[in-house]
């Protein structure tokens, strides 16, 4: 695809559920990126793949959150027995490895547990 | 430990003002500052962006200052329209790989 493509766009789940959210990135980009923006606030990073390299989790808010990367490729998060603070919009980002290159973001994913 | 320090959380402005968003950092391996702006219900774009060995850049009404020695950079708007009323969000990479971002602030453009 021609940008980063996230999925759902939207996702209500009840409080307890799980949730599985999906992030293609640009192809060819080596680094990928998970944020959490609450409501009117900022970034939160979560974590930070970049290559075959062991991923920066130290954004991760809790061990509910989990974050895998296949094939250097597609990422998915996954949040286990969500909780209503969860809600926020999480977006995913990627970008090529070096100087003068750009960060692209996904429209995001709006979560809200019920 | 936030790597970079965005400043203010929110600017209201009138139309035709100069709206200025300030970004500290203390990393001196930080090699690339670009700016981010974000309309509701959107992603993050690429706005502006500066490399630590240029003091400013400017593109349109939009200009980056860049304070090598203070570690600080900020973004300036001039003649500030009601469309560019957004949040913006500086951010610094580290080595030309991750990315870190300011808090980001809130700007609004008033008629």
């Amino acid at each position: 695809g021609a940008g980063v493509s996230q999925s759902p766009s939207n996702k209500v789940t009840e409080k307890g559920k799980d949730v599985e959210l999906r992030c293609d990135p640009i192809s060819g980009h080596t680094a990928l990126y998970w944020y959490r923006q609450s409501l009117g606030q900022g970034l939160e990073f979560l974590i930070y793949f970049q290559g075959n390299s062991a991923p920066d989790k130290s954004g991760l808010p809790s061990d509910r959150f989990s974050a895998e990367r296949t094939g250097g490729s597609v990422s998915t998060l996954t949040i286990q027995r969500t909780q209503q603070e969860d809600s926020a919009v999480y977006l995913c980002a990627s970008s090529f490895t070096g100087t003068d290159t750009e960060a692209f973001f996904g429209q995001g994913t709006r979560l809200t547990v019920v | 430990q936030q790597q970079v320090k965005q400043s203010p959380q929110s600017l209201i402005v009138q139309k035709g003002g100069i709206s200025i968003i300030n970004c500290a950092y203390e990393n001196t391996a930080f090699d690339y500052f670009p700016w981010y702006q974000q309309f509701p219900g959107k992603g993050p774009a690429l706005l502006i962006a500066i490399r630590p060995d240029v003091s400013e850049k400017k593109e349109g009404r939009f200009t980056i200052s860049f304070n090598k020695s203070a570690k600080q950079f900020s973004l300036h708007i001039m003649d500030s329209q009601p469309g560019d009323s957004a949040t913006y969000f500086c951010a610094a990479r580290l080595g030309g790989n991750q990315f870190y971002f300011g808090t980001g602030t809130s700007l609004t453009v008033i008629p």
